[in-house]
């Protein structure tokens, strides 16, 4: 069975900081990975997907993950936060179907 | 371009009562999803339609019924609304079926509380 883990359900960062959400996934074979974004009241948008034509994935709004298959992990990352960061953040494994983590929270403190 | 409809975007019921939410695509996308979800538990998924015609349960199923009624169409009925059926419901389509490197479109949501 595929499955990923969100650690930490709430990060906090400061305007200009470093951003990392960290994903860890469980399959049995190499795996497609995605990161959402969910804005307020909104439904869930694509930041960026790994597909392995490349360890390093580039997506939307200056974010980026970086597909580690010795720790099985897809952490989301973004040198510099911006207050519009702000939002929900869901990593997700696609198998038979889509399996998403339970989320985690940026808020980004001016 | 629409996307993916999703009506209505609030509902409130009593227990007992039955509603549908309606789910529309635009996108020519042959699979869809009803997912719910529920703060700390992330989404979940509760019917799939992997192409016309054909439906599947997902994680929680218990207390929906889905109909496909075209390629555009899957829409999600509560027959006997319970307050546990309270949440943020997200209808979202693939082009096919997860497992191939396709991306979920979602809609923007329905709220509903079961009171």
């Amino acid at each position: 069975a595929q499955s990923v883990t969100q650690l930490g359900s709430h990060v906090s960062v400061s305007e200009g900081a470093l951003v990392l959400l960290r994903c860890n996934y469980s399959s049995s074979v190499p795996p497609y990975l995605f990161w959402y974004v969910q804005y307020p009241n909104q439904g869930l948008q694509l930041l960026l997907k790994y597909t392995s034509a490349a360890t390093l994935v580039k997506g939307i709004n200056g974010f980026e993950a970086e597909f580690k298959k010795s720790e099985t992990s897809f952490h989301l990352t973004k040198p510099s936060a911006h207050m519009s960061d702000a939002a929900e953040y869901f990593c997700a494994v696609s198998g038979n179907q889509f399996y998403f983590g339970t989320g985690t929270s940026l808020t980004v403190i001016p | 371009n629409a996307g993916v409809t999703q009506t209505p975007k609030f509902q409130v019921l009593k227990t007992g009562q039955s509603m549908t939410l309606q789910c529309a695509q635009d996108m020519n996308h042959n699979s869809m999803y009803w997912y719910r979800q529920d703060p700390g538990m992330g989404l979940r998924l509760i019917y799939y339609s992997a192409s016309e015609g054909t439906t599947d349960k997902g994680e929680v199923p218990n207390g929906y019924n889905v109909s496909r009624l075209n390629k555009r169409e899957f829409s999600l009925r509560l027959e006997s609304a319970a307050p546990s059926q309270t949440s943020v419901y997200f209808c979202a389509s693939s082009e096919s079926l997860a497992g191939d490197t396709g991306e979920l479109f979602f809609g923007e949501g329905s709220r509903l509380t079961v009171l």
